[in-house]
């Protein structure tokens, strides 16, 4: 079957910087997606990654391990507006997303 | 530009009732996609369309249905709605041509079957 894997809840400090991990198992791989999502609101995009590597974006870095079927999505600088939930997302072989529940974070003053 | 807009916002449904959800997008993107989120459970999809005319089944489609007469709407119907299909449904839309084919999304309906 297809799995995301991402944890539950994570609480961090402003100004910190906090490491949201995403392991995956999917029947064909064609890019993962990174999701911000606000409590009552949509998801809105975050970053992409198809190649190994980092891609970095301003405050947010999202990185991709094909091989190991990991990610991690890295935020700095961490503000109070950054609390959120972050879904992680792989595109299958179908070209359909296949979605993690999702992370909680909780930022702390 | 509007981007994705959803209609209704929320609404309270008694069981066995018909509804449908609208969806409109004005980006003239070839693909939409209807999910629902549940507490705990990643977004889940229900139908897809990848171009006009066309549509399809995602992971959820039982009790759905879903019509593509244009680029633009991508309406859901709930033929008889069941408790169990209260949720919040989130309707998307990507450029599968082009970029990274990021989907954007609608705001949502909430939807509670009573």
């Amino acid at each position: 079957g297809q799995n995301i894997d991402q944890p539950t809840e994570m609480t961090a400090t402003e100004g910190a910087i906090v490491q949201i991990n995403c392991t995956y198992q999917t029947s064909g791989f064609n890019g993962l997606f990174w999701y911000q999502q606000h409590a009552g609101e949509a998801p809105t995009f975050l970053s992409y990654n198809v190649l190994d590597g980092l891609e970095e974006k301003g405050r947010f870095s999202s990185f991709l391990s094909r091989s190991k079927g990991y990610s991690y999505l890295l935020l700095k600088e961490l503000q109070m507006k950054d609390s959120a939930s972050y879904l992680c997302a792989v595109r299958d072989s179908n070209y359909q997303l296949i979605w993690g529940a999702g992370t909680k974070l909780i930022i702390k003053p | 530009t509007a981007g994705i807009t959803q209609a209704p916002t929320s609404q309270i449904l008694a069981a066995g009732r018909s509804m449908t959800l609208r969806c409109t997008q004005d980006m003239r993107h070839n693909a939409m996609y209807w999910y629902r989120q549940d507490l705990g459970l990643g977004l889940r999809l229900i139908h897809y369309s990848n171009t006009a005319g066309t549509t399809g089944k995602g992971e959820v489609p039982d009790g759905y249905s879903v019509s593509r007469a244009n680029t633009d709407d991508f309406p859901l119907t709930l033929a008889s709605a069941v408790p169990s299909q209260t949720s919040v449904y989130f309707c998307a839309s990507s450029d599968i041509q082009g970029g990274n084919n990021e989907q954007f999304f609608g705001p949502g309906t909430r939807l509670t079957v009573l």
